[in-house]
């Protein structure tokens, strides 16, 4: 069956500017989780979304925002890019109880210039 | 707050050489357990989790990992590695936080494997 998959690939953004990033889940997964990782930072837990509506949260500031459509599919959206959000932004999809673990996409690796 | 230690953040090792390596979390309620690999240039993937049962977990490609509940600990293991084994690898640990449940990252050991 087909992976996490997320688009685009790669993004340049100018500082100031607005990004909106998409994952669609494997079929039948329900959990959609975000991530930020950058190679100072490590993986820092974005938010999580679950049938549409948002389960959990980061600690990331209000300017990181997201959406759970009906189809399960995610969107993740970074408004007022500021140079420090360059990083890959990976998503994972889950069954509601990830007894089977999360399962990642390839990320998105977002550049702020 | 919930953190999850790797301690060793990069390791070098020759074929052949046996591999561990630690992982430590603080949290004292009921937690699940897992070890992700990213070899260079691809995306996360699920190596082993635990959630119940025998402490002792196998995953995939002869890894190990051990849940030692009194050290709060789940280190991993090989035997004997090889080339292709060099990629990064990250703990992380799923636990309950207020009414929900967080999965909380180690910071990633980046292992090297020499020829």
């Amino acid at each position: 069956k087909a992976g996490v998959t997320q688009t685009p690939r790669y993004l340049i953004k100018t500082r100031g500017q607005q990004v909106t990033l998409s994952c669609s889940p494997i079929s039948g997964h329900r959990s959609v989780s975000w991530y930020q990782q950058t190679p100072g930072q490590g993986l820092q837990f974005l938010f999580e979304y679950f049938s549409e509506t948002q389960r959990n949260k980061g600690n990331f500031p209000g300017r990181f925002s997201g959406r759970q459509f009906s189809n399960s599919r995610s969107e993740m959206n970074v408004s007022t890019l500021e140079l420090g959000d360059s990083a890959l932004y990976l998503c994972a999809s889950s069954l509601p109880t990830p007894q089977h673990g999360y399962t990642f996409g390839s990320g998105t690796r977002l550049t702020v210039v | 707050a919930q953190s999850v230690s790797q301690h060793n953040h990069h390791v070098i090792l020759s074929e052949a050489a046996s591999l561990e390596l630690g992982c430590n979390y603080s949290y004292g309620g009921t937690v699940n357990l897992f070890w992700y690999v990213q070899y260079p240039g691809q995306h996360l993937q699920l190596l082993l989790k635990y959630f119940s049962g025998d402490p002792l977990v196998k995953g995939i490609k002869g890894f190990e990992a051990e849940f030692i509940k009194s050290k709060f600990s789940f280190n991993l293991r090989k035997p004997s590695v090889q080339w292709s084994d060099t990629a990064e690898y990250f703990c992380a640990v799923r636990v309950l936080q207020d009414s929900n449940y967080q999965l909380i990252w180690g910071a990633g050991t980046k292992l090297i494997i020499k020829p």
